[in-house]
Protein backbone atom coordinates (compact mmCIF):
# COMPACT_ATOMS: atom_id res chain seq x y z
CA UNK A 1 0.00 0.00 0.00
CA UNK A 2 1.47 3.59 -0.41
CA UNK A 3 1.65 5.91 2.13
CA UNK A 4 1.78 10.11 2.26
CA UNK A 5 3.37 11.26 4.47
CA UNK A 6 2.87 15.54 5.87
CA UNK A 7 5.33 15.97 9.08
CA UNK A 8 4.06 19.42 9.35
CA UNK A 9 0.56 19.54 10.45
CA UNK A 10 0.39 23.98 10.89
CA UNK A 11 2.44 26.77 9.42
CA UNK A 12 3.07 29.79 8.88
CA UNK A 13 4.24 32.31 6.67
CA UNK A 14 4.89 36.63 6.43
CA UNK A 15 3.32 37.84 3.24
CA UNK A 16 5.34 37.80 0.60
CA UNK A 17 7.73 35.72 1.86
CA UNK A 18 8.65 31.78 0.94
CA UNK A 19 7.46 28.79 2.34
CA UNK A 20 8.10 25.36 1.37
CA UNK A 21 5.78 22.00 2.46
CA UNK A 22 6.95 18.65 3.41
CA UNK A 23 5.63 15.74 1.62
CA UNK A 24 7.17 12.08 1.82
CA UNK A 25 5.41 9.12 0.25
CA UNK A 26 6.51 5.12 0.48
CA UNK A 27 5.71 2.96 -2.86
CA UNK A 28 7.51 0.44 -4.76
CA UNK A 29 6.30 1.71 -8.02
CA UNK A 30 8.34 3.16 -10.62
CA UNK A 31 5.62 5.42 -12.20
CA UNK A 32 3.26 7.76 -10.73
CA UNK A 33 1.94 10.49 -10.11
CA UNK A 34 1.70 13.18 -7.23
CA UNK A 35 -0.47 16.26 -6.73
CA UNK A 36 -0.51 18.95 -4.70
CA UNK A 37 -4.55 20.27 -3.45
CA UNK A 38 -5.09 23.03 -1.69
CA UNK A 39 -8.27 23.45 0.26
CA UNK A 40 -9.23 27.45 1.30
CA UNK A 41 -11.85 28.09 3.86
CA UNK A 42 -14.53 27.63 1.34
CA UNK A 43 -13.53 23.80 1.38
CA UNK A 44 -13.31 23.30 -2.43
CA UNK A 45 -10.53 21.73 -3.26
CA UNK A 46 -8.32 22.69 -5.89
CA UNK A 47 -5.62 21.22 -8.00
CA UNK A 48 -1.97 23.63 -7.23
CA UNK A 49 0.28 21.63 -9.19
CA UNK A 50 1.19 18.29 -10.05
CA UNK A 51 4.75 16.03 -11.53
CA UNK A 52 4.77 12.93 -13.04
CA UNK A 53 7.44 10.69 -11.91
CA UNK A 54 9.02 9.70 -15.10
CA UNK A 55 9.76 13.70 -15.22
CA UNK A 56 13.00 14.78 -13.73
CA UNK A 57 12.14 18.42 -14.41
CA UNK A 58 10.49 19.87 -11.27
CA UNK A 59 7.06 21.04 -12.01
CA UNK A 60 6.11 25.02 -11.77
CA UNK A 61 2.91 26.70 -11.48
CA UNK A 62 3.37 30.50 -11.10
CA UNK A 63 4.53 31.00 -7.40
CA UNK A 64 4.21 27.31 -6.84
CA UNK A 65 6.87 24.95 -7.46
CA UNK A 66 7.88 21.37 -6.45
CA UNK A 67 11.34 19.83 -5.38
CA UNK A 68 10.79 16.22 -6.78
CA UNK A 69 13.43 14.07 -5.23
CA UNK A 70 12.50 10.28 -7.08
CA UNK A 71 15.12 8.72 -4.83
CA UNK A 72 14.31 10.13 -1.69
CA UNK A 73 10.44 9.85 -2.00
CA UNK A 74 10.26 13.46 -1.25
CA UNK A 75 7.65 16.32 -2.98
CA UNK A 76 7.67 19.19 -1.33
CA UNK A 77 6.10 22.48 -2.89
CA UNK A 78 7.23 25.95 -2.39
CA UNK A 79 5.20 29.03 -2.39
CA UNK A 80 7.02 32.12 -3.61
CA UNK A 81 5.63 35.86 -2.96
CA UNK A 82 3.18 34.09 -0.49
CA UNK A 83 -0.15 36.39 -0.54
CA UNK A 84 -3.30 36.08 1.87
CA UNK A 85 -4.95 34.31 -0.81
CA UNK A 86 -2.78 31.27 -0.04
CA UNK A 87 -4.03 30.77 3.49
CA UNK A 88 -5.28 27.50 3.14
CA UNK A 89 -5.00 23.62 4.31
CA UNK A 90 -2.37 21.87 1.59
CA UNK A 91 -2.59 17.90 0.70
CA UNK A 92 0.06 16.22 -0.79
CA UNK A 93 -1.72 13.13 -3.28
CA UNK A 94 -0.06 9.73 -4.89
CA UNK A 95 -1.44 7.88 -7.95
CA UNK A 96 -0.12 5.07 -9.29
CA UNK A 97 0.90 5.45 -13.14
CA UNK A 98 -0.15 1.53 -13.83
CA UNK A 99 -3.44 -0.07 -12.59
CA UNK A 100 -4.10 2.94 -10.20
CA UNK A 101 -7.59 3.26 -9.46
CA UNK A 102 -7.12 5.05 -5.88
CA UNK A 103 -5.15 8.67 -5.01
CA UNK A 104 -3.54 8.68 -1.14
CA UNK A 105 -3.88 11.95 0.39
CA UNK A 106 -1.82 12.76 3.32
CA UNK A 107 -3.26 14.41 6.70
CA UNK A 108 -2.57 17.65 5.50
CA UNK A 109 -0.41 21.24 6.53
CA UNK A 110 -3.00 24.52 7.49
CA UNK A 111 -0.66 27.17 5.87
CA UNK A 112 -1.44 30.88 7.18
CA UNK A 113 -0.14 33.31 5.30
CA UNK A 114 0.32 36.49 8.17
CA UNK A 115 -0.19 40.28 6.92
CA UNK B 1 -19.64 23.57 -16.75
CA UNK B 2 -21.11 22.85 -13.87
CA UNK B 3 -18.25 19.95 -13.03
CA UNK B 4 -19.22 18.19 -9.94
CA UNK B 5 -22.21 18.79 -7.95
CA UNK B 6 -22.49 17.43 -4.39
CA UNK B 7 -26.25 17.89 -2.62
CA UNK B 8 -26.95 18.82 0.29
CA UNK B 9 -24.24 21.11 1.45
CA UNK B 10 -24.90 20.67 4.86
CA UNK B 11 -27.24 17.60 6.85
CA UNK B 12 -27.95 16.88 10.36
CA UNK B 13 -29.02 13.29 10.91
CA UNK B 14 -30.17 11.32 14.14
CA UNK B 15 -28.34 8.25 14.85
CA UNK B 16 -29.81 5.21 13.12
CA UNK B 17 -31.23 7.45 10.36
CA UNK B 18 -30.63 7.11 6.65
CA UNK B 19 -29.88 9.44 3.94
CA UNK B 20 -28.15 9.49 0.49
CA UNK B 21 -25.59 12.22 -0.28
CA UNK B 22 -26.35 13.12 -4.06
CA UNK B 23 -23.02 13.32 -6.28
CA UNK B 24 -23.41 14.21 -9.92
CA UNK B 25 -21.04 14.91 -12.54
CA UNK B 26 -21.49 16.21 -16.35
CA UNK B 27 -17.71 16.12 -17.75
CA UNK B 28 -18.06 12.28 -19.11
CA UNK B 29 -16.00 11.33 -16.58
CA UNK B 30 -15.83 7.27 -15.87
CA UNK B 31 -14.39 7.48 -12.87
CA UNK B 32 -15.47 8.55 -9.30
CA UNK B 33 -15.01 8.28 -6.05
CA UNK B 34 -16.13 9.48 -2.38
CA UNK B 35 -13.99 10.37 0.16
CA UNK B 36 -14.23 11.29 3.63
CA UNK B 37 -12.17 14.27 5.58
CA UNK B 38 -11.75 14.17 9.24
CA UNK B 39 -9.65 16.47 11.20
CA UNK B 40 -5.55 15.12 11.18
CA UNK B 41 -6.27 12.31 8.65
CA UNK B 42 -6.51 13.52 5.43
CA UNK B 43 -9.19 12.29 2.78
CA UNK B 44 -9.53 8.47 3.13
CA UNK B 45 -11.70 7.03 0.20
CA UNK B 46 -14.77 5.46 0.95
CA UNK B 47 -16.18 3.93 -2.17
CA UNK B 48 -15.07 4.25 -6.22
CA UNK B 49 -16.35 3.22 -9.64
CA UNK B 50 -14.11 2.75 -12.51
CA UNK B 51 -17.36 3.02 -15.04
CA UNK B 52 -21.45 2.45 -14.78
CA UNK B 53 -22.28 -1.13 -12.76
CA UNK B 54 -18.89 -1.13 -11.62
CA UNK B 55 -18.39 -0.54 -7.74
CA UNK B 56 -15.83 -1.35 -5.30
CA UNK B 57 -14.56 -0.98 -1.52
CA UNK B 58 -11.95 2.12 -0.86
CA UNK B 59 -9.96 2.45 2.78
CA UNK B 60 -13.18 2.61 4.88
CA UNK B 61 -16.68 1.09 3.61
CA UNK B 62 -18.25 -0.11 6.15
CA UNK B 63 -21.38 2.03 7.10
CA UNK B 64 -21.77 3.02 3.53
CA UNK B 65 -23.64 1.55 0.39
CA UNK B 66 -23.05 3.00 -3.30
CA UNK B 67 -24.29 2.49 -6.66
CA UNK B 68 -23.38 3.37 -10.44
CA UNK B 69 -26.54 3.28 -12.86
CA UNK B 70 -25.07 5.84 -15.19
CA UNK B 71 -21.80 7.49 -15.75
CA UNK B 72 -23.25 10.90 -14.25
CA UNK B 73 -24.50 9.68 -10.74
CA UNK B 74 -22.52 8.41 -7.50
CA UNK B 75 -24.51 8.11 -4.71
CA UNK B 76 -23.52 7.64 -1.25
CA UNK B 77 -25.49 5.93 1.29
CA UNK B 78 -25.59 5.71 4.94
CA UNK B 79 -28.22 2.63 5.83
CA UNK B 80 -28.47 3.85 9.27
CA UNK B 81 -26.09 6.60 10.44
CA UNK B 82 -23.89 6.33 13.62
CA UNK B 83 -21.68 9.28 15.51
CA UNK B 84 -18.62 8.18 13.97
CA UNK B 85 -19.75 9.32 10.73
CA UNK B 86 -19.85 12.75 11.13
CA UNK B 87 -17.37 13.93 8.73
CA UNK B 88 -17.37 16.13 5.65
CA UNK B 89 -17.72 14.39 2.76
CA UNK B 90 -16.44 14.60 -0.85
CA UNK B 91 -17.18 13.34 -4.16
CA UNK B 92 -14.56 13.28 -6.49
CA UNK B 93 -13.90 12.32 -10.00
CA UNK B 94 -11.73 12.03 -13.10
CA UNK B 95 -11.25 10.45 -16.88
CA UNK B 96 -10.29 6.86 -17.26
CA UNK B 97 -7.82 5.58 -20.22
CA UNK B 98 -5.84 2.91 -19.90
CA UNK B 99 -5.29 4.10 -16.54
CA UNK B 100 -6.66 6.86 -14.82
CA UNK B 101 -6.40 10.15 -16.37
CA UNK B 102 -5.59 12.75 -13.67
CA UNK B 103 -6.11 15.14 -11.47
CA UNK B 104 -9.27 14.38 -9.60
CA UNK B 105 -12.15 16.97 -10.23
CA UNK B 106 -14.09 17.56 -6.27
CA UNK B 107 -17.11 18.43 -5.34
CA UNK B 108 -17.39 20.94 -2.89
CA UNK B 109 -18.08 18.91 -0.19
CA UNK B 110 -20.98 17.93 2.31
CA UNK B 111 -20.92 18.55 6.03
CA UNK B 112 -22.89 15.71 7.85
CA UNK B 113 -22.97 15.72 11.26
CA UNK B 114 -24.60 12.82 13.35
CA UNK B 115 -26.04 13.19 16.69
Amino acid sequence: AQTVTQSQPEMSVQEAETVTLSCTYDTSENNYYLFWYKQPPSRQMILVIRQEAYKQQNATENRFSVNFQKAAKSFSLKISDSQLGDTAMYFCAFMKHEGGNQFYFGTGTSLTVIP
Amino acid sequence: NAGVTQTPKFQVLKTGQSMTLQCAQDMNHEYMSWYRQDPGMGLRLIHYSVGAGITDQGEVPNGYNVSRSTTEDFPLRLLSAAPSQTSVYFCASTQMGRVLLAPLHFGNGTRLTVT
